[in-house]
């Protein structure tokens, strides 16, 4: 089967730091996706992982690791526009396709 | 910047109706994707297209077919609108050889009554 699973909403205060996780179970992986998604607005590109490890890019790091199925999204020194959903996405091997999870919905509180 | 538009941001209508939703990038992308996005379900792929006159069907695709006569171009089409197509639709674009990463256009919302 194939399934993609991440909290449904998480809270945390400005400045801090908050870790989305996200774990999935696909048939045949070829790389993982973290999208932002603003209210109302389209998904924007924020990382992929395709090999095991963490990257770093900015304010926002995503980590991976294939034999546990598991990756998360990691955001520093909050900030109010952070505000918004993450989308975490699985690409899979042999075509084109792209399996979303419903996304984490985080708020940012003063 | 990539630029993906899509014709409306809301559409109303009614039961029954042939609903054309259109979706144009601008970056010269061969592949294009048609979702829809419901709360709690993520988004789900309709179609896709990997290139000119080319479609597959994704996830989703009962009551929907597609068009890319262009390559710029790919249109989603509801054959006879029905209640439960009401949602957030999104295209979204990729240049499959120089990256991975999908661009998405803001999306329309379409309530069918």
């Amino acid at each position: 089967g194939q399934n993609i699973d991440q909290p449904t909403e998480m809270t945390a205060t400005e400045g801090a730091i908050v870790q989305i996780n996200c774990t999935y179970q696909t048939s045949g992986f070829n790389g993982l996706f973290w999208y932002q998604q603003h209210a109302g607005e389209a998904p924007t590109f924020l990382s992929y992982n395709v090999l095991d490890g963490l990257e770093e890019k900015g304010r926002f790091s995503s980590f991976l690791s294939r034999s546990k199925g598991y990756s998360y999204l990691l955001l520093k020194e909050l900030q109010m526009k952070d505000s918004a959903s993450y989308l975490c996405a699985v690409r899979r091997t042999g075509g084109f396709k792209t399996i979303f999870g419903a996304g984490t919905r985080l708020f940012v509180k003063a | 910047d990539v630029k993906v538009t899509q014709s409306s941001r809301y559409l109303v209508k009614r039961t029954g109706e042939k609903v054309f939703l259109e979706c144009v990038q601008d970056m010269d992308h061969e592949n294009m994707f048609w979702y829809r996005q419901d709360p709690g379900l993520g988004l789900r792929l309709i179609y896709f297209s990997y290139d000119v006159k080319m479609k597959e069907k994704g996830d989703i695709p009962e009551g929907y077919s597609v068009s890319r006569e262009k390559k710029e171009r790919f249109s989603l089409i509801l054959e006879s609108a029905s209640t439960n197509q009401t949602s957030m639709y999104l295209c979204a674009s990729r240049n499959w050889r120089s990256s991975y990463e999908q661009y998405f256009g803001p999306g329309t919302r379409l309530t069918v009554t």
